[in-house]
């Protein structure tokens, strides 16, 4: 069993709709949790850092965090074509700049 | 803020030549990089965590000898790839820990193909 699990997809989705990402891991001790945008033949762009439990927002953004259930989600509203990359989670447990354990991935497809 | 560049974009060579990819943090330093390889449709793989002025340290499985890391300065570390082959031909990403969140920042990657 892999220490995340990410479900590869394809998800494709209709404008406007609403994404939900999600992340499960398996190792207690990560603290700091990530959110990276990759677009074809591109690095990786972060999106999201979370700390700990919880929910952070930023414009259509929002992240959420439940360690109790070792499980992390991200969500778009109001989806656009140019969303359309693939989500990497990422995590760590000492440090956000110390070595990440990544999802494999998430290919979304937001259609006009 | 936080960006990080990687140069060139794209190389191609023969096998048995030797390629140089460059890494810079422009508006920040970096005491570590990282160093990813990507294969289509799969996520990142680490092959080497770089500190500045100390040795790279190399997740198992990844030669030191043919991949050659230099972190000489807090906003350049260099790979190049020794003598590559065929199976060499992959998707290079360094990122540099730092920035406002003091986690890792990527650069846009270089794709390398060997003939």
């Amino acid at each position: 069993q892999k220490e995340v699990e990410q479900d590869p997809g394809p998800l494709s989705v209709p404008e406007g709709a609403i994404v939900s990402l999600n992340c499960t891991y398996s190792n207690s001790a990560f603290q700091y949790f990530m959110w990276y945008r990759q677009y074809s033949r591109k690095g990786p762009e972060l999106l999201m850092y979370t700390y700990s439990s919880g929910n952070k927002e930023d414009g259509r953004f929002t992240a959420q965090v439940d360690k109790s259930s070792k499980y992390i989600s991200l969500f778009i509203r109001d989806s656009q074509p140019s969303d359309s990359a693939t989500y990497l989670c990422a995590m760590s447990d000492n440090n956000a700049g110390n070595m990440l354990t990544f999802g494999g991935g998430t290919r979304l497809m937001v259609k006009p | 803020g936080a960006v990080v560049s990687q140069h060139p974009s794209r190389v191609i060579c023969k096998s048995g030549t030797s390629v140089k990819i460059e890494c810079r943090s422009l508006d920040f330093q970096a005491t570590t990089m990282f160093w990813y390889r990507q294969f289509p449709k799969q996520s990142l793989m680490l092959m080497a965590t770089s500190n500045e002025g100390s040795k790279a340290t190399y997740e198992q499985g990844v030669e030191k000898d043919k991949f050659l890391i230099n972190h000489a300065s807090l906003t350049l570390s260099t790979l190049t790839v020794t003598s590559a082959h065929p199976e060499d031909s992959s998707f290079y990403i360094c990122s540099a820990r730092g920035g406002w969140a003091e986690t890792q920042y990527f650069g846009p990657g270089t794709r390398l193909l060997v003939l």
